[in-house]
């Protein structure tokens, strides 16, 4: 099993322009996320996703678009990147049968938005 | 709303020193999990914890979940240098399909 693996690694945008970023899991987990990280910020919930067709926002939303068409794929775009949104972006699964089931977090997407 | 915060942001110490961090919350917990990053790595899950006042250990790793279940923290006793990363923990968050809300993480630097 390749576990979570996310899809580029590293991306050099400029402001305006726009981006998917790809996030599979080979684990048939029910429930994904994205989070972004930011020095000394730990790690905050963009959208979260509890099975396929169905998304949801989570801390930090704005500014970005999530599609689960299929269980085992989660995206996040951006329509129109702005600096703000240079950070390390990491997408998470769990199987979503109990409160207290782990998540597993892909390598992560280092985006920079110049 | 819910928030996760954990001190210190940043150790440094010898190798063979212990280290602790610590981890608060505004609201009780049903659990806490806590995770390891390493340099330029993703968080890897390291431990849960679930009961009132539980305690586990992991070879030099001791966690502890505090009584109200609204704390918790982490210590290893004599560092190694293989220690170095970053150490978060995390609660889940309230209505938002069992996402965590993780403390801001603390840095630790394991000199030799």
């Amino acid at each position: 099993n390749a576990g979570v693996t996310q899809t580029p690694k590293f991306r050099v945008l400029k402001t305006g322009q726009s981006m998917t970023l790809l996030c599979a899991q080979d684990m048939n987990h029910e429930y994904m996320y994205w989070y972004r990280q930011d020095p000394g910020m730990g790690l905050r919930l963009i959208h979260y996703s509890v099975g396929e067709g169905t998304t949801a926002k989570g801390e930090v939303p704005d500014g970005y678009n999530v599609s689960r068409l299929k269980k085992q794929n989660f995206l996040l775009g951006l329509e129109s990147a702005a600096p703000s949104q240079t950070s390390v972006y990491f997408c998470a699964s769990r199987t979503g049968f109990t409160g207290t089931d782990t998540q597993y977090f892909g390598p992560g997407t280092r985006l920079t938005v110049l | 709303g819910q928030q996760v915060m954990q001190i210190p942001q940043y150790q440094h110490v010898q190798e063979g020193e212990d280290f602790t961090t610590y981890c608060n919350s505004s609201t009780t917990l049903s659990n806490i999990q806590w995770y390891k990053q390493r340099p330029g790595g993703h968080p890897v899950f390291l431990i849960q914890l679930v009961k009132s006042g539980e305690v586990k250990k992991q070879k030099r790793l001791t966690f502890q979940f505090g009584e109200a279940k609204k704390n918790s923290s982490l210590h290893i006793t004599a560092t190694q240098t293989t220690d170095v990363g970053t150490y978060f923990c995390a609660g889940p968050r309230s209505n938002s399909g069992y996402a965590l809300n993780f403390g801001k993480g603390t840095s630790l630097l394991v000199t030799p």
